[in-house]
């Protein structure tokens, strides 16, 4: 069964970059699966930010896709988040799951506050 | 993008209650619609996907109907550890979207 770690600084700095690792363990990235993104402002609902795949295939959430890169790192088992010029409202738990359209295991999510 | 309504915005049961709780979208999705559950300090857990299949390891009590704008998952008895928000999920239009959620309090 597959595991998802996320890690990164849980502060950025307003007009900065956010930038997050999501660790794969139990299973390889390279499988049939797609990668995602996904985030919680704290007391509020999910959101979509972006996918991947091993091949380096992404989509993109259009309301941030100016400011998102996603990118996968086959060597270690992992894939990555940047999301740049950061605001407070930015400021979410952050997920990484595996599936495309449905996301059937999560990480345990991260906190990451945007704030001076 | 397509929006998810939810509701209600809570739903306060007693244990054993059956509930049922909806989600209407702003089009149709087919049959496109996912449930997760979700309780405080936890991830989202997938309950339903193709609006009425469970996923993997969930209990006979939950149960997923509807198709095109309007959708249900229904918990057929309530158990304690039912109680948590419930958010709904559309994957046939990109960027997938979900519902606001619902929260199913304890009476």
């Amino acid at each position: 069964q597959e595991q998802l770690q996320e890690s990164g600084p849980g502060l950025v700095t307003p007009s900065g970059t956010l930038s997050l690792t999501c660790a794969v363990s139990g299973g390889s990235i390279s499988s049939s699966h797609w990668w995602t993104w996904v985030r919680q402002p704290p007391g509020k609902g999910l959101e979509w930010i972006g996918e991947i795949y091993h091949s380096g295939s992404t989509n993109y959430n259009p309301s941030l896709e100016s400011r998102l890169t996603i990118s996968v790192d086959k060597s270690k088992n992992q894939f990555s988040l940047k999301l740049r010029s950061v605001t407070a409202a930015d400021t979410a738990v952050y997920y990484c799951a595996r599936g495309r359209g449905w996301f059937d295991f999560w990480g345990q999510g991260t906190l990451v506050t945007v704030s001076s | 993008e397509i929006v998810l309504t939810q509701s209600p915005a809570t739903l306060s049961l007693s244990p054993g209650e059956r509930a049922t709780l909806s989600c209407r979208a702003s089009q149709s999705v087919s049959s496109y619609l996912a449930w997760y559950q979700q309780k405080p300090g936890q991830t989202p857990r997938l309950l339903i996907y193709d609006a009425s299949n469970r996923a993997t390891g969930i209990p006979a009590r939950f149960s997923g109907s509807g198709s095109g704008t309007d959708f249900a998952l229904t918990i057929s008895s309530l158990e304690p550890e039912d109680f948590a928000v419930y958010y709904c999920q559309q994957r046939y239009n990109w960027p997938p979207t979900f519902g606001q959620g619902t929260k199913v309090e304890i009476k």
